[in-house]
Formats: structure tokens, C-alpha cells, sequence
């Protein structure tokens, strides 16, 4: 398994400001994932963060409006800048290791 | 494009009752991940199917995978109230950068 953890919990922003979402995995791994669950709604893959790589970003999602930065094997950030009431929801990281992808606790951004 | 369809949507039983989800999806894929969600927190990993044919059972629940209809379905036995959640399953697309698509989910209501 994996334990994760990220920071912060939640969040209420101001609409125009930008947000940084630490994650932290308990041991190494490759691959580390964000994903995006709007209310009510399933998740959508925002971005791919390998280490010592760019992060590979899923159709509709850039790299100026959802920064990523995998500075080594247990740590990913992600930032959601400029935002607006449409950028309101959970945010999670998940990891992959032994043919299973687990899954943070996730950060519930509000903006208003 | 790549689909992960899950039905029903929504799904109102009463305990006792049996009942199956299905899962359907439209790339080639070997694994399929099956998840509870309960409300305001993160995935929860119930199932991990990596073959055709494989079958798995924990509690009153039982995931089955069908590659080749592709196809797995989440049945669910004499249902209690604590079975109450969202279920999601999500389809391994190895398209080199190990995406992972999660389906529409299904909202499970179980009555007392």
C-alpha cells in the first residue's frame, strides 16, 4: 500500500489568486498522478508528474493554468493559478506501486 | 476517445436486496480497479482485476472482468445500510503513461 498525505485539507480562495497542493507519499515512486473531482462528479486526470520529467498533461488541461512540479520521488505540487468559481473542487494526488493506484486524502478548494 | 460508462448512475435498494453495476468500457485493457467513495472523503481500492476471467469477493461483494466484452460487473449480495456510497471503476489505458480512467460512478442509496 501507500499512505499519502497532502496539504492543505481544504481551502476557500478569492477568485484571480493561485493555489499550491503539496503531496507526500510515504516511499518512493515513479509515477505520481492529479486528478480533479468536480462536485458530483467523477474524477478527471488533470496531469502525469514524473520525476526529472515535464508533467504530461491530459486534453484540456495546460501547464500555465495548472503548474506541476515532482522535485523528487516522494513529493509532487500542484498549482492552480488564476482562479475562478469554476475551479472549485476536490483535488488528488494518487500514486501507482504493485499493479494498484492509491489514492490522498484530497484538497477541497473553494473559490469565490 | 476513450469511455468508461458505468450504469445504473444511481441505484436505490433495499437491505437484503441483490443487485449488480456494470462497468463498460471502449479502449483495450487487461486491469480494472474498482473503488468506494463515501461522502467528503478520498478512493477507497476495493478490487484490483488484472485478467480476463478474473473474479474477486470481499464481503457481500463480488467484482468479475470480461476483456473481451469489456466488461466488469460489481454484484452486490443481501445488501446492508454501510454498503451506502458512490462505486467507481477505472480501466488501466496503458498508453505508455499509465492512464487511468475512472467511470461515471454509481450512487449507492441502501434502505433500511
Amino acid at each position: 500500500s501507500a499512505v499519502i498525505s497532502q496539504k492543505p485539507s481544504r481551502d476557500i480562495c478569492q477568485r484571480g489568486t493561485s493555489l499550491t497542493i503539496q503531496c507526500q507519499v510515504d516511499s518512493q515512486v515513479t509515477m505520481m498522478f492529479w486528478y480533479r473531482q468536480q462536485p458530483g462528479q467523477s474524477l478527471t486526470l488533470i496531469a502525469t508528474a514524473n520525476q526529472g520529467s515535464e508533467a504530461t498533461y491530459e486534453s484540456g488541461f495546460v501547464i500555465d493554468k495548472f503548474p506541476i512540479s515532482r522535485p523528487n520521488l516522494t513529493f509532487s505540487t500542484l498549482t492552480v493559478s488564476n482562479m475562478s468559481p469554476e475551479d472549485s473542487s476536490i483535488y488528488l494526488c494518487s500514486v501507482s506501486r504493485s499493479n494498484e493506484q492509491f489514492f490522498g486524502p484530497g484538497t477541497r478548494l473553494t473559490v469565490l | 476517445e476513450l469511455k468508461v460508462e458505468q450504469n445504473p448512475l444511481f441505484l436505490s435498494m433495499q437491505e437484503g436486496k441483490n443487485y449488480t453495476i456494470y462497468c463498460n468500457y471502449s479502449t483495450t485493457s487487461d486491469r480494472l480497479y474498482w473503488y468506494r467513495q463515501d461522502p467528503g472523503k478520498s478512493l477507497e481500492s476495493l478490487f484490483v482485476l488484472l485478467s480476463n476471467g478474473a473474479v474477486k469477493q470481499e464481503g457481500r461483494l463480488m467484482a468479475s472482468l470480461d476483456t473481451k466484452a469489456r466488461l466488469s460487473t460489481l454484484h452486490i449480495t443481501a445488501a446492508v445500510h454501510d454498503l451506502s456510497a458512490t462505486y467507481f471503476c477505472a480501466v488501466d489505458h496503458r498508453s505508455g503513461t499509465y492512464k487511468y480512467i475512472f467511470g461515471t460512478g454509481t450512487r449507492l442509496k441502501v434502505l433500511a
